[in-house]
């Protein structure tokens, strides 16, 4: 079975500062990994996504993401942080291998980590 | 905004009421999805439709009731609903088919209900 896990409940970082926020997998066959950002009131915004070829994928807003195989990992990174980036980031995967159809072939979400910036 | 809109954006009902929940894409997509978030748990996906077929009920009551009459509309009925379903209600959708797995989802906002 697939699963998804983000181990830190929330991250506080210093505006200027760069921050980590962390993502880790298990799929049977390889990973489609996205990440997810939800600012307060809204729904979620897609950032980014690694589906194959270069392990760092850069997204929106600055960010970016190092897909890792070996240590099945999918961290989102961002050199400098904004007061404005403070929100909730969600990673999210899919097993390539899953049949179309059925709860197999749909993300599975983690459960989210607050990213706090402060000034 | 991400080309979804979700109505009304809040709602609160009592146990015996019946709404409606109404979702619409203006992205051309032919993938929707409806997911309930609850404080403190992971996002819940619900229904998801293909090409206006249901293809996923992941086990929903039946107090739900998804409607999908064309691509670009999802509405979710809702009847005799509990207060633990008090959530967020969101609305989703993407390329189709949901499974290809290399297709991005877009959100709504949301509907914030509230089950008194």
């Amino acid at each position: 079975a697939q699963s998804v896990a983000q181990p830190e409940d929330q991250v506080n970082v210093a505006e200027g500062n760069p921050l980590t926020v962390k993502c880790t997998y298990s799929v049977s066959g390889n990973p489609y990994l996205f990440w997810y950002v939800q600012y307060p009131n809204r729904g979620l915004q897609f950032l980014l996504k690694y589906i194959t070829g270069d392990n760092l994928v850069k997204g929106s807003y600055g960010f970016e993401a190092e897909f890792n195989k070996s240590q099945t990992s999918f961290h989102l990174k961002k050199p400098s942080a904004l007061v404005s980036d403070s929100a909730l980031y969600f990673c999210a995967v899919r097993d390539h291998l899953m049949n179309y159809g059925g709860s197999q072939g749909n993300l599975i979400f983690g459960k989210g980590t607050k990213l706090s910036v402060k000034p | 905004e991400t080309g979804v809109t979700q109505t009304p954006r809040h709602l609160v009902m009592g146990m015996t009421n019946k709404k409606s929940l109404k979702c619409e894409q203006h992205l051309g997509h032919n993938a929707m999805y409806w997911y309930k978030q609850s404080a403190k748990k992971p996002l819940e996906l619900m229904f998801v439709y293909n090409f206006k077929e249901q293809t996923e009920n992941n086990s929903v009551p039946s107090r739900f009731s998804p409607e999908c009459p064309n691509s670009s509309h999802l509405f979710l009925h809702l009847h005799t609903l509990q207060p633990e379903d008090s959530a967020l209600y969101l609305c989703a959708s993407s390329q189709a088919p949901s499974t290809s797995g290399r297709n991005e989802q877009y959100f709504g906002p949301g509907t914030r209900l509230t089950v008194t």
